[in-house]
C-alpha cells in the first residue's frame, strides 16, 4: 500500500492564481481530511469528508473548496491564491470516526507571492 | 483560550536518557482523546500514541509512554532511552466529544516542541 499520497510536493503560485492539491489514499478509508500547518504552528483542519459525496468545513475553510467523488480521492482547490495561504498542506485519512489514528500524507509546501 | 498547550518550544536530551514533553489541555467534555505525533525534518506526521479519557491505564507504545493525569488535565509524553533519530518536532493533539461541539473527526493541535537529542 502506498498509504496517503499528495501531489505536488512543492508549488509557487502568484497572487490570484488557482490550483488543486491532489490527495489519494489506497487504504479504503472513509474519512479524509485536509490540514494546513503555518510556520511554527500546529495543524489546523480546513475541510473533511466522511465518505464519497459528503464534505464539511473545518476550522479554517475560507479560500478553499473540496470535492469527494470517490473514496480514494479528496482534492483541495485554492481559488484566487493569497499570501496568507502560504503554508504546508497535509492530507490525512482514517477508517472510521472510531479509529483514533489518522494517516498523513507527506505534505505539499505552497508559497504564494 | 488554548485547547492544547505545549509550553516547551525546545528541549534537549542526551542520547540514551529519558525525556518528558509537556502537554496540558482544556476541555469540559468527559469524552475526549489525546494524541502525540512526531514530525521529523522531512515533514511527515507520524502517529505515536493515543490515550482515551476513559482509559484506566496510561498508554504505552515501545519507548513511548503517556503520563496521563486527568485531574491536572495533562498528557505528557515520555520517551525512554532517547535515540538520535528521535530528534524532531512533537505535537500533542486532542479530539473532543460531541458535547463540546467537537467531533470524532477534528483534531486540535498544540504548537509543538522541538526535541534535539545530543550524542
Amino acid at each position: 500500500n502506498a498509504g496517503v499520497t499528495q501531489t505536488p510536493k512543492f508549488r509557487i503560485l502568484k497572487i490570484g492564481q488557482s490550483m488543486t492539491l491532489q490527495c489519494t489514499q489506497d487504504m479504503n478509508h472513509n474519512y479524509m481530511y485536509w490540514y494546513r500547518q503555518d510556520p511554527g504552528m500546529g495543524l489546523k483542519l480546513i475541510y473533511y469528508s466522511v465518505g464519497a459525496g459528503i464534505t464539511d468545513k473545518g476550522e479554517v475553510p475560507n479560500g478553499y473548496n473540496v470535492s469527494r467523488s470517490t473514496t480514494e480521492d479528496f482534492p483541495l482547490r485554492l481559488e484566487l491564491a493569497a499570501p496568507s495561504q502560504t503554508s504546508v498542506y497535509f492530507c490525512a485519512s482514517s477508517y472510521s470516526e472510531r479509529t483514533y489514528e489518522q494517516y498523513f500524507g507527506p505534505g505539499t509546501r505552497l508559497t504564494v507571492t | 483560550a488554548q485547547k492544547i498547550t505545549q509550553t516547551q518550544p525546545g528541549m534537549f536530551v542526551q542520547e540514551k536518557e529519558a525525556v518528558t514533553l509537556d502537554c496540558t489541555y482544556d476541555t469540559s467534555d468527559p469524552s475526549y482523546g489525546l494524541f502525540w505525533y512526531k514530525q521529523p525534518s522531512s515533514g511527515e506526521m507520524i502517529f505515536l500514541i493515543y490515550q482515551g479519557s476513559y482509559d484506566q491505564q496510561n498508554a504505552t507504545e515501545g519507548r513511548y509512554s503517556l503520563n496521563f493525569q486527568k485531574a491536572r488535565k495533562s498528557a505528557n509524553l515520555v520517551i525512554s532511552a532517547s535515540q538520535l533519530g528521535d530528534s524532531a518536532m512533537y505535537f500533542c493533539a486532542m479530539r473532543e466529544g460531541r458535547r463540546s461541539g467537537g467531533s470524532n473527526y477534528k483534531l486540535t493541535f498544540g504548537k509543538g516542541t522541538l526535541l534535539t537529542v545530543n550524542p
